[in-house]
C-alpha cells in the first residue's frame, strides 16, 4: 500500500529564518505531488504541483518554492519566513491517471513568531 | 473547477444516517465529483468519488442527481468519530494531472 510522511508534525520558526518542509511518499513510482497551505480558519490552497522530477509548477506567487530531488520527494521551502507564511501545510500525492483521488498526509504546522 | 456550496454546519445523532448535501450547478459533462473529510489538526481524508452514478464503498454513499446539479454524501451510520467537516468539490482532469479546489465544507457534529 502507498503512504505519505511529512514532517515535522509542528514547527515554530523567527521571521526570517530559512524553511524546509519535506514530504516522502512509498509505495508508488511518479506519483504526482502537490503542497497546499490552510490558513486558520481558511479553505485549502494549492501552492505548487509536480508531475515529475524538477518539474514544479506554481499556483500562487509568494515567498515559497519548491523542488522535487527525488521521484518520490518534495520539498517545500524558504529563504526568509514572514509572519503571514503560518499556517497547515499539506502534502499530497496522486497517480498519473484519470481521476485518481488525491491522498494527503498528517501535514505541518507551522508557526511564524 | 466548479463552485460548489454546501451548508456550513449540521448536526448527527449517533448512530443515525448523516445526508450531507452538496449543490454543482455549473458541473461542467467532464467533471467529476470528490467527497473528501478533515478531521481536526489532521490532513483531508478522501472518501469518495463519481461522474453520474451513485456509488458505494466502505465509508460512505454518493448520490448524484440525474442533472448532475446537485449531490448528497450518505454516512449510513454515523459515529462520533465521522465528526469533521466534509468538503465537496468538482473536479477536471487537465493535462495529466488534476488539483483540487476546496471550499469551506460542512462542519458535521455527530453527538451522543
Amino acid at each position: 500500500s502507498q503512504t505519505i510522511h511529512q514532517w515535522p508534525a509542528t514547527l515554530v520558526q523567527p521571521v526570517g529564518s530559512p524553511l524546509s518542509l519535506e514530504c516522502t511518499v512509498e509505495g508508488t513510482s511518479n506519483p504526482n505531488l502537490y503542497w497546499y497551505r490552510q490558513a486558520a480558519g481558511r479553505g485549502l490552497q494549492l501552492l505548487f504541483y509536480s508531475v515529475g522530477i524538477g518539474q514544479i509548477s506554481s499556483e500562487v506567487p509568494q515567498n515559497l518554492s519548491a523542488s522535487r530531488p527525488q521521484d518520490r520527494q518534495f520539498i517545500l521551502s524558504s529563504k526568509k519566513l514572514l509572519l503571514s507564511d503560518s499556517g497547515f501545510y499539506l502534502c499530497a500525492w496522486s497517480r498519473v491517471s484519470y481521476n485518481s483521488p488525491l491522498h494527503f498526509g498528517n501535514g505541518t504546522r507551522l508557526t511564524v513568531t | 473547477d466548479a463552485k460548489t456550496t454546501q451548508p456550513p454546519s449540521m448536526d448527527c445523532a449517533e448512530g443515525r444516517a448523516a445526508n450531507l448535501p452538496c449543490n454543482h450547478s455549473t458541473i461542467s459533462g467532464n467533471e467529476y465529483v470528490y467527497w473528501y473529510r478533515q478531521i481536526h489538526s489532521q490532513g483531508p481524508q478522501y472518501i469518495i468519488h463519481g461522474l453520474k452514478n451513485n456509488e458505494t464503498n466502505e465509508m460512505a454513499s454518493l448520490i448524484i442527481t440525474e442533472d448532475r446539479k446537485s449531490s448528497t454524501l450518505i454516512l449510513p451510520h454515523a459515529t462520533l468519530r465521522d465528526t469533521a467537516v466534509y468538503y465537496c468539490i468538482v473536479r477536471v482532469e487537465t493535462s495529466g494531472y488534476s488539483t483540487l479546489t476546496f471550499g469551506k465544507g460542512t462542519m458535521l457534529l455527530v453527538s451522543p
